[in-house]
């Protein structure tokens, strides 16, 4: 069964401390890695989508990379606005277009000024 | 501004009673998710439809869950009879299947259900 894990489940930061989400997951090839962000009481944002190891993407303060079997998102010197949970998903089916998504359980930053 | 609008926002019943939760996907996209988060199970997927026909509900009660497209306007996940396990923010997403790998989901706001 398709699995996908992220650590930590929480991350506290200063404002201009950089770190590192981390997504692993178990699927059987890869299909691509999707980032969101989740800010509370609202539905997840689109961030990234990765497709091949190797690839990386950026946004800001944001960097996510992908290998074969996981993918991180870089955080450089974080602000406050920065603060929220970052969930990572696989397509369901492999090869498909515009499938459904197996989410993570996120990983919850806090960044303090 | 295109976003998924969802209705209602919040939702407070009592256990048997009927919940009705729609969703207006953005226009002209053909796919359409229902996930529902919780604390301990994250987001999980219930069903999706492309170009209204129903892909994929392995991922909800078939006993209590149904999810329609009326249309390609709206999308409705209705539950019959709630039970206080089903207390969850339920999120709606559409898409854009192009025929090519591309994922990107667009979720609404969600209706979070209380479930008495």
């Amino acid at each position: 069964e398709d699995q996908v894990t992220q650590s930590p489940e929480a991350l506290r930061l200063q404002e201009g401390e950089s770190s590192s989400l981390n997504c692993s997951y178990t699927v059987s090839g890869l299909r691509g890695l999707f980032w969101y962000r989740q800010d509370p009481g609202k539905g997840p944002e689109f961030l990234f989508t990765l497709y091949s190891a190797g690839e990386e993407k950026e946004k800001e303060r944001l960097k996510a990379t992908l290998t074969k079997k996981e993918s991180f998102l870089h955080i450089t010197a974080p602000k406050p606005e920065d603060s929220a949970t970052y969930l990572c998903a696989v397509p369901l089916e492999a090869n498909q277009a515009g499938t459904a998504l197996i989410f993570g359980k996120g990983t919850t930053l806090s960044v303090s000024s | 501004d295109a976003r998924v609008t969802q209705t209602p926002r919040h939702k407070v019943t009592e256990m048997g009673q009927e919940v009705t939760m729609r969703c207006q996907p953005i226009l002209g996209h053909n796919t359409v998710f229902w996930y529902r988060q919780t604390m301990m199970q994250g987001l999980e997927l219930l069903a999706y439809f492309r170009n209204r026909a129903p892909l994929d509900d392995s991922g909800m009660p078939k006993d209590r869950f149904s999810a329609e497209m009326p249309d390609a306007t709206l999308a409705t996940l209705k539950i019959q009879p709630s039970e206080p396990r089903d207390s969850a923010v339920y999120f709606c997403a559409s898409g854009l299947n192009r025929g090519i790998p591309t994922y990107e989901q667009y979720f609404g706001p969600g209706t979070r259900l209380t479930v008495t």
